[in-house]
């Protein structure tokens, strides 16, 4: 059965402080992996696609890895501005989404 | 460019009712999919709909269903209201198919049945 799921569940991290969060995935017929930034009370905002391993794309602090079994997002000195539910999700048809990771930033 | 617009953005309903939600995508998008979001489930793929026909549709009752209008705007419906349908419910546009690109979410219709 094609499944996602993201680690850890909650981050918590001093500003400036560097970390990483993990989508680790099992699916068939992958067409594209998809990382999203959810604010409380918002829908999801669209951050980066990925299609294949090695791939990786860059926004501001934020770094977005893909290899054949998972994803990295990549938080470099984070702001408390980062601080949102991070989720990735999965194109197989439709579209499959992990449960988040909630990121917060203290100052 | 205006975004996704949803409506209504809150709702209280009993057991038993039925529901609709409305959804207009952004101008030119003609890709509209509909996502459940639960604390317990997470957000969950409902259904698609490209050019008013339904493309896909994820794991759920025949109570859930939903439609696309000519201009795109789109509308999902939930008969006989159970408790567990009490979720945030999400609508996201695209320009084209599902499997093209990105998607953008509305703010959603949070719904709570009691």
């Amino acid at each position: 059965e094609d499944q996602v799921t993201q680690s850890p569940e909650a981050l918590r991290l001093q500003e400036g402080e560097s970390s990483s969060l993990n989508c680790s995935y099992t699916v068939s017929g992958l067409r594209g992996l998809f990382w999203y930034r959810q604010d409380p009370g918002k829908g999801p905002e669209f951050l980066f696609t990925l299609y294949s391993a090695g791939e990786e794309k860059e926004k501001e602090r934020l770094k977005a890895t893909l290899t054949k079994k998972e994803s990295f997002l990549h938080i470099t000195a984070p702001k408390p501005e980062d601080s949102a539910t991070y989720l990735c999700a999965v194109q197989v048809g439709d579209m499959r989404f992990g449960a988040g990771t909630r990121l917060t930033v203290k100052p | 460019k205006a975004g996704v617009t949803q409506t209504p953005r809150y709702l209280i309903k009993t057991r038993g009712q039925q529901v609709t939600l409305s959804c207009s995508p952004i101008s030119g998008h003609r890709s509209v999919s509909w996502y459940q979001q639960t604390p317990g489930q997470g957000l969950q793929f409902l259904f698609e709909y490209f050019s008013e026909t339904q493309r896909n549709k994820g794991n759920f009752p025949g109570r859930f269903s939903g439609r696309q209008f000519s201009n795109s705007r789109s509308e999902m419906n939930v008969s006989t209201l159970e408790l567990g349908d009490s979720a945030l419910y999400l609508c996201a546009s695209s320009p084209s198919r599902l499997n093209t690109g990105e998607l953008f979410f509305g703010e959603g219709s949070r719904l709570t049945v009691l």
